[in-house]
């Protein structure tokens, strides 16, 4: 079965300093790859996304993340986080028909 | 570019009444999501529109739960009657045909007492 698992739930760093959040996949193809943040009581924003090509991809506010085939990862990124990056982040997986399947989240908190 | 409208925003109810959202897609966007989020879970499709048909609503509480895109623009999701764990925020996604990325509406958060 399609599965997407966020292993931490909840994940403080300090201000400035470098973040990984984890998310590991069950996929029966090649999948498409998702990282979506969302702030309180807002909807969900797309940071990045993994379809084909460089397994490294750059999304928005300076964030990256890696596909990982062997692994069966897409871990995201950012070398130095800023107060507002504190929100919820989740990952997805999904091909055809548009069908998403998303992770549990892992909520950000930052300390100044 | 204006981004998918959900309204009420906020909606409180007691178990057994109705509910209805409305959700107004990205202009030309056909394919239309409505997802369900309970707390502490990430987002779980409930159905999905391509036009004004259904695409997926194989996790639709049909019990309960029904949805409709008339003119295959704006949608509505009705919950009847309501139950203590329909609380959760409903959010609308709309994409392109063919297209993977889904952009998302704010939701709306529902709590059922």
């Amino acid at each position: 079965a399609q599965s997407v698992t966020q292993p931490d739930i909840h994940i403080t760093v300090s201000e400035g300093a470098s973040l990984e959040l984890r998310c590991n996949y069950s996929y029966g193809a090649t999948p498409y790859l998702f990282w979506y943040v969302q702030s309180p009581g807002q909807g969900l924003q797309l940071l990045l996304k993994y379809f084909s090509g460089d397994t490294l991809v750059q999304g928005i506010k300076g964030f990256e993340a890696e596909f990982k085939r062997s692994q069966s990862s897409f871990n995201l990124r950012k070398p130095s986080v800023h107060w507002s990056d504190a929100a919820e982040y989740f990952c997805a997986v999904g091909r055809g028909y548009n069908k998403l399947i998303f992770g549990a989240g892992t909520r950000l908190a930052v300390h100044p | 570019e204006a981004g998918v409208a959900q309204s009420p925003r906020y909606k409180i109810i007691e178990k057994r009444q109705s509910v209805a959202f409305w959700c107004n897609p990205i202009s030309g966007h056909a394919t239309l999501y409505w997802y369900q989020q309970i707390l502490g879970q990430g987002p779980k499709l409930l159905i999905q529109f391509q036009n004004n048909g259904v695409v997926d609503d194989s996790q639709l509480p049909k019990d309960r739960f029904s949805a409709e895109r008339l003119k295959g623009v704006d949608s509505t999701l009705k919950i009847q009657p309501a139950k203590l764990e329909d609380s959760a925020v409903y959010l609308c996604a709309s994409s392109l045909v063919g297209e993977e990325t889904q952009y998302f509406g704010p939701g709306t958060r529902l709590l059922v007492l």
